[in-house]
Order: structure tokens, then sequence, then C-alpha cells
């Protein structure tokens, strides 16, 4: 169980275009959710928190009018990349609380390698 | 602010022991959690400690001391396999926040 999907897996876009990722909760719900970035060979630098039905609360200096985030139900959240530039470039990964969890323990999917040229 | 500290790199044979420390300064804690990263992967959740002790998961275990702000992870009988990232993280608030990790290299 707890198993959370990512959808894309990898994409490749044109600098000055948006990019939407999706993070799924499959077989439990999630209240919470949170989005990450990460560069090579580096941490995890959390950007955002989402709790569904809610805006989402941005970290310090993550730019919430580029990164939109939705957590429209419990099983789903997005990230929208807008206007991309080649330093968006990264690893953007998701994870999920669950919402009945009597433990912090946090679910990753397995991440969006976004490349923009 | 939170702030973690864990060494960069650690190298070790097959079947050794291998033990990654945490320290960290936090505003507030809740608990700290390891995680293992394989390269291009996502993290895997390996433990979390909330109170004083440790806690054994097979060949892994986990120390947490809330005085002395620090933590470690302890490997045991390592395989290969366990080459990858590891990711001390400090739960407060709701959110956790991650060390810089320490890349562990298995040698034959």
């Amino acid at each position: 169980g707890a198993v959370v999907s990512q959808h894309p897996s990898w994409v490749i876009c044109k600098s000055g275009t948006s990019v939407k990722i999706e993070c799924r909760s499959l077989d439990f719900q999630a209240t919470t959710m949170f989005w990450y970035r990460q560069f090579p060979k580096q941490s995890l630098m959390l950007m955002a928190t989402s709790n569904e039905g809610s805006k989402a609360t941005y970290e310090q200096g993550v730019e919430k009018d580029k990164f939109l985030i939705n957590h429209a139900s419990l099983t789903l959240s997005t990230l929208t990349v807008t206007s991309a530039h080649p330093e968006d470039s990264s690893f953007y990964i998701c994870s999920a609380r669950e919402a009945s969890g009597i433990t912090y323990e946090q679910y990753f999917g397995p991440g969006t390698r976004l490349t923009v040229t | 602010g939170q702030s973690l500290e864990q060494p960069s790199e650690v190298t070790a044979v097959e079947g050794a022991i291998v033990q990654i420390n945490c320290t960290y300064q936090t505003s507030g804690f809740y608990g700290l959690s390891w995680y293992q990263q394989h390269d291009g992967g996502a993290p895997t959740f390996l433990s979390y400690n909330a109170l004083d002790g440790l806690e054994e998961t097979g060949r892994f275990s986990s120390f947490l001391s809330r005085s002395d702000s620090y933590g470690y992870l302890l490997l045991q009988e390592l395989q290969m396999k366990d080459s990858a990232s590891y990711f001390c993280a400090v739960i407060d608030a709701g959110k956790s926040t991650f060390g810089d990790g320490t890349t562990l290299t298995v040698k034959p």
C-alpha cells in the first residue's frame, strides 16, 4: 500500500512554456501533499505544502505565481511551472501524508525530471 | 530556522557496519526521519524516531537523543545495493526539512 504516482516521469519543454506535473496517491487519501525540488547531488528542498481544498503554503523564496499548486481532491495535487526557464530544470518530487496516518511518514512519488531548453 | 548536518560521504566494505550521524538545530522538533535515495530515484522511508532510543528494522537501526539534538542511522551487514544517498529529516510543524544527504559507497 501507500503508493504515490507522478506524471509525467520526465518532460522536455521550451523556454517560456508551462508544464503541469500530477501527483496522485493511489491507494490512500492524502490530506497533505508536499512538493520538493532537487538539483543533482543536492538535498530535497521543500517548495510548498498543499492541503486538500485550501491554498498551498509556499516556502520562503518560492514564487507562488510561477509554481502554481492545486490540491483539488484527497488523491490529486498538481504543480504547474509557468513560463519555464532553463534554471527551472530540476527533479521535482511530490510526497503525500496519509490522512489517517499516526506518524509523520511521507510517501514519495517517483519524481519528474524537467528539462527546459 | 532548521539546520541539519550529516557527513557528505561514507565508504565501507560489504558485510561491514556503518553509522551515519545527523545533528540538528531547529526551532521546533517533533521527530527525526531517515530516507534512502538511489541515483535517479525517489526517496524511500527507512525509519522514524520521536522518542530517545534505538529503533530497529531489520539491518537498519536509527537512534535519537533529543537532549543532544543528535541521531544516527546504523546499517549492518552492508550489501552492494545499500550504495545510495541517505537523508535525515527533521519533522516540525507538519513538514520535513532534509539534511544535505550522505552518499554511502559500499565496496566489495
